[in-house]
């Protein structure tokens, strides 16, 4: 079966500073991967989507970025974060219909 | 900006009693619909699903309608249960892409 895995569960990290959160997925060849946000009592942003490895389709301007150095690998990356990035992060991965997610990570930037 | 909104963003239910959660989408071009199910502070859970050649659909306590004529979708949640208070999502299936909305809480009473 396929399993989805996101860590770290939870980060405090300070404005301005770096931004690494990774996503690896088991049980599956070649999923679509995609990173979603979800600010407190709202529903999912899409932030980034990826269909293959190094295809990576942004849905909205920001100071994150995304990676997929691995086929079952994808990166969730900023230079130098803002208040504004506190969030819980969800990753998933799909077909070409359904998607499943992780169990997300929760950033508070302070 | 969102294409696909929930009714409600409360719903409040005795335990024992159906629920019925609402959702309205503006693409009638879209072709997949997805209910998901998000507890406090993990990801969303896959529910139900259903193509837009069906109008109903049918799982374990849970049913999915969709009315095509009027762009909208519920979900019913026979014999609600304490454990069956979360986030709803319906999702709206775009190419590889989902649209959330919103989501409605249910809480369940006992």
């Amino acid at each position: 079966s396929q399993t989805i895995h996101q860590w770290p569960a939870t980060l405090v990290q300070p404005v301005g500073s770096p931004l690494s959160l990774e996503c690896t997925v088991e049980g599956t060849s070649n999923p679509n991967l995609y990173w979603y946000r979800q600010a407190a009592g709202r529903g999912l942003q899409l932030l980034f989507y990826s269909v293959g490895i190094g295809q990576i389709s942004s849905e909205v301007p920001q100071n994150l970025s995304a990676s997929r150095p691995q086929d079952r690998q994808f990166i969730l990356s900023s230079k130098k974060l803002l208040l504004s990035d506190s969030g819980f992060y969800l990753c998933a991965w799909g077909t070409r219909n359904e998607q499943y997610f992780g169990p997300g990570t929760r950033l508070t930037v302070t | 900006g969102e294409s696909v909104g929930l009714h409600l963003p409360t719903l409040s239910v005795q335990e024992g009693d159906n629920s019925i959660i609402n959702c309205a989408y503006s693409n009638s071009a879209s072709d997949y619909f997805i209910w998901y199910k998000q507890e406090s502070g993990k990801g969303p859970q896959f529910i139900i699903d259903i193509r837009s050649n069906m109008d109903k659909r049918q799982g374990q306590r849970v049913t999915v309608l969709l009315n095509k004529t009027v762009k909208h979708l519920s979900l019913q949640i026979a014999a609600t249960q304490p454990g069956d208070s979360a986030v709803y999502f319906c999702a709206e299936k775009d190419d590889y892409k989902l649209s959330f909305g919103a989501g409605t809480t249910v809480t369940v009473r006992a």
